[in-house]
């Protein structure tokens, strides 16, 4: 069955970049109709998207980070990708990769582990 | 952003209880609602999406119902494995979750 995971730092410096990858095993993005996402879960245990992609590269984001956020998909690597500019400590949270119900864009099926990540 | 609010925030039940818990958005979300079960260390797991939908794979126990803007999600005859925090989330207009509701052993 399909399996992700994350990659990225786990720890990253004020005001940089956090970079992060989902690796889709046991299928294919570019098959069916499935949306790929990003959440991330906070210390409180608030859970807040980010975004999500289609195989197509049309993209959603969440309005308070689009000015910070990009999500790109790789077909070739089967793998999503997040960007995030400029964190801070407020960004220091469990992220994980998700994907969506096959034709239902906002409901997800499909979880990554999560990673851990801590700005400081 | 829609504002989803869970109720309670926790509860205490015991094996074989019938527990309900509920999700307000602050707008109508028509049928927009999904809900989702997580374990300490953890994702989320999908249980019921459009508000009443079983995802597969999901135990029969668990039912989900409401639209507009009020919302249940019911598990019947609880299971050891059932005790967990369990997250509304709407899709109406982007994507929000509520404060979630843990759900402890009594």
């Amino acid at each position: 069955q399909v399996q992700l995971q994350e990659s990225g730092p786990g720890l990253v410096k004020p005001s940089q970049t956090l970079s992060l990858t989902c690796t889709v095993s046991g299928g294919s993005i570019s098959s069916g109709a499935h949306y790929w996402s990003w959440f991330r879960q906070f210390p409180g245990k608030d859970l807040e998207w980010i975004a999500y992609i289609y195989k197509t590269g049309s993209t959603d984001y969440k309005p308070s980070l689009q000015s910070l956020v990009t999500i790109s998909v790789d077909t070739s690597r089967n793998q999503f990708s997040l960007k995030l500019n400029s964190v801070t400590a407020a960004d220091s949270a469990v992220y994980y990769c998700a994907r969506g119900v096959e034709g239902i864009v906002d409901a997800f099926d499909v979880w990554g582990q999560g990673t851990v990540v801590t700005v400081s | 952003d829609i504002q989803m609010t869970q109720s309670p925030s926790s509860l205490s039940a015991s094996v074989g209880d019938r527990v309900t818990i509920t999700c307000r958005a602050s707008q109508t979300i028509s049928t927009y609602l999904n809900w989702y079960q997580q374990k300490p260390g953890k994702a989320p797991k999908l249980l019921i999406y459009a508000a009443s939908t079983l995802q597969s794979g999901v135990p029969s126990r668990f039912s989900g119902s409401g639209s507009g803007t009020d919302f249940t999600l019911t598990i019947i005859s609880l299971q050891p494995e059932d005790f967990a925090t369990y997250y509304c989330q709407q899709s109406y207009n982007k994507i929000t979750f509520g404060q979630g509701t843990t759900l402890e052993i009594k």
